[in-house]
């Protein structure tokens, strides 16, 4: 099946830094890609969908100067948590649709491994 | 708006036991329904979809069935393996809220199985 992937897996920054994460489709190309935040024993929640060649779209609630997306390429989204706060922390997951279908048909999302984010 | 309650774990069982964990939605129109698996360490799986009522998915032994008299997805299995223990998710398919772009999942809480041998 599809493959994505995540880098950093795990990464441990100081309060007040900025630190980007990135979601790479590995086999295929996603013109959309969907970044989610997971809290220990709770679901994920979407935080936002991000799309190639325009600007992502946000889900209510979510700070959009916060958390930057940028769809730099068909294979590649990047997540950046700007001036990151212990309450920041979090596991962030990105998955994305292996084709774009138009309607009401679903696409198959393969979902990336995972970055845990720690602010100190 | 769109939800999906799913029981609350942990369930444990034995190996070879029966298994089932309920899943319900709230949608408007007609939303494709999946279970996703989550393996200790690994990224979620899709490990079973239905996209219309009555539709049966099934995959590795697992099955469930779109229900929309009472909007379940329950996911069963005959006989479950310690290999089985994992994280699983409910979720359902809604359109995105970019005018044309590809559909979001809505999760539910996640059951965690442990399976002991």
């Amino acid at each position: 099946g599809a493959v994505v992937s995540q880098h950093p897996s795990r990464v441990i920054c100081k309060s007040g830094t900025s630190v980007k994460i990135e979601c790479r489709s590995l086999d295929f190309q996603a013109t959309t890609m969907f970044w989610y935040r997971q809290f220990p024993k709770q679901s994920l929640m979407l935080m936002a969908t991000s799309n190639e060649g325009s600007k992502a779209t946000y889900e209510q609630g979510v700070e959009k100067d916060k958390f930057l997306i940028n769809h730099a390429s068909l294979t590649l989204s990047t997540l950046t948590v700007t001036s990151a706060h212990p309450e920041d922390s979090s596991f962030y997951i990105c998955s994305a649709p292996e084709a774009y279908k138009t309607g009401y048909d679903t696409d198959t999302q393969y979902f990336g491994p995972g970055t845990r984010l720690t602010v100190l | 708006g769109n939800s999906v309650t799913q029981m609350e774990g942990p369930v444990t069982l034995s190996e070879e036991a029966f298994l089932t964990i309920n899943c319900t939605y709230t949608a408007t129109g007609y939303p494709s329904l999946f279970w996703y698996v989550q393996y200790p360490g690994e990224g979620l799986q899709l490990l079973l979809k239905a996209t219309k009522a009555d539709d049966k998915g099934s995959n590795k032994g697992f099955e469930a069935t779109y229900r929309k008299e009472t909007t379940s997805f329950h996911l069963e299995k005959g006989s479950v393996q310690v290999s089985d223990s994992a994280v699983y998710f409910c979720a359902l398919s809604a359109p995105a809220s970019n005018q044309g772009g590809s559909e979001k999942l809505v999760f539910g809480k996640g059951t965690k199985l442990t399976v002991n041998p």
